[in-house]
């Protein structure tokens, strides 16, 4: 089983809905992190959260919010999705423990169309 | 504003050439500059990383150069072969923002056969 798994893979929705991305991890690690990728644009941070209480925003936050219900899930919604918002989204973890230079593992992504 | 600018975009090598990956920072208070590699269909993964004690790093066909005082380091892919085929992001981080990595645009390598 995958170690960072995101739900759903692919979502394709219309502009003005709410969407809710899914990040689990079973790694034990701590940190918690929400990116998009955009063709040319690299990897651009929304949202990351280091404990459970802990949140913090981003490169790009604005029309993002995120929950960390759990060390294990961290998921990410768009309030009312706007055709922008067409992208592919990765979850990553990290693990506090050693030094601060941790490796962080990535999901599969999930793949969102905004109509 | 980019902290961590990459070139090129796109790259294309014969099989066994030598691809070289640029990346450029502002941030003197960046100490640890990891690349990602990212394969079609998959999230990016770690490939290799340094910290800027050393000038490079080698692992098998992969190396990184490091220039501190130009604020400069590269990847170089010796010996290119297709399955090196993939998007490669070069970023940086320190240590006061515990682990938070800021990423370059990518470089899509496409290395022919």
């Amino acid at each position: 089983d995958a170690d960072v798994t995101q739900t759903p893979r692919n979502r394709i929705t219309k502009t003005g809905k709410r969407i809710m991305l899914e990040c689990s991890q079973t790694k034990g690690h701590d940190r918690m992190y929400w990116y998009r990728q955009d063709p040319g644009l690299g990897l651009q941070l929304i949202y990351y959260s280091f404990d459970v209480k802990d949140i913090n925003k981003g490169e790009i936050s604005d029309g993002y919010s995120v929950s960390r219900q759990a060390q294990a899930k961290f998921s990410l919604s768009l309030e009312s999705a706007i055709p922008n918002q067409t992208a592919l989204y990765f979850c990553a973890t990290s693990d506090s423990s050693g030094t601060q230079y941790n490796e962080q593992f990535f999901g599969p992504g999930t793949r969102l169309t905004v109509l | 504003q980019q902290q961590v600018k990459q070139s090129p975009q796109s790259l294309i090598v014969q099989k066994g050439g030598i691809s070289i990956i640029n990346c450029a920072y502002e941030n003197t208070a960046f100490d640890y500059f990891p690349w990602y590699q990212q394969f079609p269909g998959k999230g990016p993964a770690l490939l290799i990383a340094i910290r800027p004690d050393v000038s490079e790093k080698k692992e098998g066909r992969f190396t990184i150069s490091f220039n501190k005082s130009a604020k400069q380091f590269s990847l170089h892919i010796m010996d290119s072969q297709p399955g090196d085929s993939a998007t490669y992001f070069c970023a940086a981080s320190w240590g006061s923002t515990l682990g938070r990595l800021y990423f370059g645009r990518g470089t899509q390598l496409t290395v022919w056969p």
